[in-house]
């Protein structure tokens, strides 16, 4: 079963600057959540998706980032403009069920400079 | 407030050895209780659950317990090996929450040394 896949894995950008992140998830896997992993912490929630619609988005900063998820199955993440303290581990997870739990893609590390 | 403090923050063993991390937590109501292994550079992968019934838990090397009534878990860690060395991450489900409604640890970074 192919995992969670993510990309780009590293991305360096300017502050001010836009970028995207992008996310497949396992398949069949109806939610999907983006996290955001600062160093040194666990992930924090961004929003969560159950298949196209919106679940939870309390904590997404709603002015500078966007994320959707088109016929409900791969995900864009966008941050414009980005900030320095946007640097993080960008997370996305993928779950079938309560039980079974949440399947983590490796991340895209994101530095703004 | 739900919170999930874990300790120690950062832990160094020699390759061999046991050892112990702990989690603590005030979230209520208690769904579950999940232990992540992050490997640098990975996402976190789900080593155990436990539920509210549950007092131990064994995956190969790593045995999880949990006092409900203390709301405490520990992960212990038999004849650590180089390849245990990533984050442990505990996390903690509300009762009732859809999947957005966990409460994450911190982590412990653990270092095996040979």
């Amino acid at each position: 079963e192919a995992g969670v896949a993510q990309s780009p894995r590293y991305k360096i950008i300017e502050k001010r600057q836009s970028v995207a992140f992008w996310c497949n998830p396992i398949s069949g896997h109806a939610t999907l959540y983006w996290y955001q992993q600062i160093l040194g912490q666990g992930p924090k929630l961004l929003i969560q998706f159950q298949n196209n619609g919106v679940v939870d988005d309390s904590q997404l900063p709603k002015d500078r980032f966007s994320a959707e998820r088109l016929k409900g199955v791969d995900s864009t993440l966008k941050i414009q403009p980005a900030k320095l303290e946007d640097s993080a581990v960008y997370l996305c997870a993928s779950s079938v069920d309560v039980v079974a739990g949440l399947f983590f893609g490796s991340g895209t590390q994101l530095s703004v400079l | 407030k739900n919170q999930v403090e874990q300790s120690p923050q950062s832990l160094i063993i020699l390759e061999g050895k046991n050892c112990t991390l702990q989690c603590n937590y005030t979230v209520s109501p208690f769904s579950n209780l999940r232990w992540y292994k992050q490997d640098t550079g990975r996402g976190p992968v789900s080593l155990t659950i436990m539920t509210f019934s549950e007092n131990t838990k064994s995956n190969g090397r790593y045995t999880a317990t949990l006092d409900a009534d203390t709301k405490q878990s520990s992960l212990h860690i038999t004849a650590s090996q180089l390849s245990d060395s990533a984050s442990y991450i505990c996390v903690v489900s509300v009762l009732g929450g859809s999947q957005g409604n966990l409460i994450f640890g911190k982590g412990t970074k653990l270092s095996v040394k040979p």
